[in-house]
């Protein structure tokens, strides 16, 4: 059974850094492009970024662009996304996806991260 | 703000064919594929047609998408119960460099 669990999510104040994990089992990792995607409460869905199965290759959304950075781990199965220099307005649910915009897409159930003071 | 523009509601009788549009322009829509997702409340989206007129496996016929010139759309026919869902359009944008959601539109049957 193909499983992504994220983890990570919380209450951070402004300004400070997280991470958040996507644990991935019941398929091939390596063999797929990863995504992150977040919804702010009551908002639409947001893309955020994705990675190439054999990590070199990353693209960012412009809101997060040099402030977040996504990567896996293959050998642990897990994908991340670290994320830097919060705002309020990066508060949202986070969900990883496997391959979100092809046919074999999955996607988490996703992590919540309120940034405030 | 997002590139893709959506309506932010549509609506229909159980039975009626419901259809919704998503305009963008030529670095997305105009020269990519579309995505089309279904998030029904308190869930994760649904991917509902990929590659602007493809159906993932098991998802019904009465879901299909097509495209004309930087506009896309999806249409709903036979519009059920279940069907109460936001929906978004989805593409990748050359001058962004990354993918671009609509901004949803939520579907009710009446």
């Amino acid at each position: 059974e193909v499983q992504l669990v994220e983890s990570g999510g919380g209450l951070v104040q402004p300004g400070v850094s997280l991470r958040l994990s996507c644990a991935a089992s019941g398929f091939t990792f390596s063999n797929f492009w990863m995504h992150w995607v977040r919804q702010a409460p009551g908002k639409g869905l947001v893309w955020v970024s994705h990675i190439s199965p054999d990590g070199r290759t990353t693209n960012y959304g412009d809101s997060v662009k040099g402030r977040f950075t996504i990567s896996r781990d293959n050998a642990k199965n897990t994908l991340y996304l670290l994320m830097n220099s919060l705002r309020a307005e990066d508060t949202a649910v986070y969900f990883c996806g496997r391959d979100l915009f092809g046919p074999t897409d999955f996607w988490g159930q996703g992590t919540l991260v309120s940034v405030s003071s | 703000q997002s590139v893709l523009t959506q309506p932010p509601s549509a609506s229909g009788t159980p039975g009626q064919r419901v259809t919704i549009s998503c305009s963008g322009s030529r670095s997305n829509i105009g020269s990519k594929v579309v995505n089309w997702y279904q998030q029904l409340p308190g869930t994760a989206p649904k991917l509902l047609i990929y590659n602007t007129n493809q159906r993932p496996s098991g998802v019904p016929d009465r879901f299909s998408g097509s495209k004309s010139g930087t506009s896309a759309s999806l249409a709903i026919s036979g519009l059920q119960s279940d069907d109460e869902a936001d929906y978004y359009c989805a593409a990748w944008d050359d001058s962004l460099s990354g993918y671009v959601f609509g901004t949803g539109t939520k579907v009710t049957v009446l």
